[in-house]
């Protein structure tokens, strides 16, 4: 079945770009998501992007997506304390529309 | 944007009773919504998909008859866990698709925390 993998844990000092990575399987996704989740809190959907770009800025957040390597990427730039979260990355299952997610990356910025 | 509200917050209850969690869509038309389930340090699991005026379809693994969803109207879904058991303490997550939206968007609710004692 579909799967998603991201690693769990990024710590980065703030000022510092921090890049959190995934990979996905299924090929026939069109959407990928990043959903930002802060403690005790539902999902905030910070970007999106379609599965025919490449790039896709949006100020501070950057999302990268190599459809061949099935790689997709966020980038924060001049990470702040308050970018302190966990960060999911989901794709949007072709056949049955709902969102896969995976596991998290939790993102620690120290001061 | 659109929001998505869950009521209630959170929930404590005793072992064998019954407790209801709507999610609703506050300015938007939602003809799916989604429930998910989340335990602590995990990631999302979809329960299952719940469809207006419909029945749900549940995901493999989860009791539909413990899980009880209701899609009653374009703007309301409620969840059911019917006699609950403390290994059903977890965060309930809805989210539902605007029926409107291009890109398929899911908005998300802020999450259902129930604790069984």
């Amino acid at each position: 079945g579909e799967d998603v993998e991201q690693s769990l844990f990024l710590s980065v000092r703030e000022g510092d770009s921090s890049v959190i990575n995934c990979t996905y399987t299924d090929s026939s996704s069109t959407y990928l998501y990043w959903y930002k989740q802060e403690p005790g809190a539902g999902l905030q959907l910070l970007t999106y992007i379609f599965s025919n770009m490449d790039m896709k800025q949006d100020q501070r957040l950057t999302v990268l997506l190599n459809k061949k390597d099935k790689h997709l990427s966020l980038r924060i730039a001049d990470t702040q304390t308050g970018d302190s979260a966990i960060y999911f990355c989901a794709e949007k299952d072709g056949s049955q529309g709902n969102l896969i997610f995976g596991k998290g990356t939790k993102l620690s910025v120290k001061p | 944007g659109a929001v998505v509200s869950q009521h209630p917050s959170w929930v404590i209850c005793k072992s064998g009773t019954s407790v209801k969690i709507e999610c609703r869509s506050l300015d938007f038309q939602a003809t799916t919504m989604f429930w998910y389930r989340q335990f602590p340090k995990q990631s999302l699991m979809l329960m299952a998909t719940s469809n207006e005026g419909s029945k749900a379809t549940y995901e493999q693994g989860v009791e539909k008859d413990k899980f009880l969803i209701n899609h009653a109207s374009l703007t309301l879904s409620t969840l059911t866990v019917t006699s609950a058991h403390p290994e059903d303490s977890s965060f309930y997550i809805c989210s539902a698709r605007d029926r409107d939206s291009g890109y398929n968007e899911q908005f998300f609710g802020p999450g259902t925390r129930l604790t069984v004692l």
